[in-house]
């Protein structure tokens, strides 16, 4: 039981370049969330979809794209890197009604040069 | 606005000294409110939510709605503590999606 997976785990790109991060569940969880971790700012959200088919911007969602490809997966696609989506990037999922809070992914590691 | 604030970066105690990771919040409905912990090298794991009241490793939190707080404490603080530390707040909206408003988190040290 792998619960939250995430890949890769790092990436640099280059200013303009594109990427997906893919996030995979297998606790058959409704919801899923992209957040970005910065030092100073904590987490922020930039979607989230509420089960599969749906999707929703976040607090920060400039620059990002999602797709919820199935009820396992939710990847977050970056069009044209920049220097500011320097960050860590978790993925998160809950059963849903947060009554276990959610459950995160090890974290991508995404450096822009 | 919904809004999490933890005003400290960092907070280093010796060894077998009280914490407490302070945490407030700002939410006009009911609040639910959670402590998350992210250990060098690991994943974010839920360590603590109010409406379980429980004590997670020697942790506990109170909701304090007269100050809008929940801070987290633990009497007697030990190296394996040594973590950063996240204050969230659920953010339920007319869709009733679980988001979670995160504050800006705070390092614990804990020196031997």
């Amino acid at each position: 039981n792998a619960g939250v997976t995430q890949t890769p785990k790092f990436q640099v790109l280059k200013t303009g370049q594109s990427m997906t991060l893919q996030c995979a569940q297998d606790m058959n969880h409704n919801s899923m969330y992209w957040y970005r971790q910065d030092p100073g700012m904590g987490l922020r959200l930039i979607y989230y979809s509420a089960s599969e088919g749906t999707t929703d911007k976040g607090e920060v969602p400039n620059g990002y794209n999602v797709s919820r490809l199935n009820k396992r997966e939710f990847s977050l696609r970056l069009e044209s890197a920049a220097p500011s989506q320097t960050s860590v990037y978790f993925c998160a999922t809950e059963v849903g009604g947060l009554r276990d809070g959610y459950t995160f992914g090890s974290g991508t590691r995404l450096t822009v040069v | 606005a919904q809004r999490v604030t933890q005003p400290e970066k960092l907070l280093s105690v010796f060894k077998g000294a009280p914490v407490e990771l302070k945490c407030n919040y700002s939410y006009s409905g009911s609040p639910e409110l959670f402590w998350y912990v992210q250990y060098s090298r690991q994943r974010l794991q839920l360590l603590l939510r109010h409406i379980s009241r429980e004590s997670i490793k020697g942790f506990t939190a109170d909701l304090n709605k007269g100050e809008t707080s929940f801070h987290l404490k633990k009497p007697f603080a030990q190296e394996e503590d040594s973590a950063m530390y996240y204050c969230a707040l659920s953010g339920r909206g007319s869709s009733n999606t679980g988001k979670l408003i995160f504050g800006q988190g705070t390092t614990l040290q804990v020196k031997p």
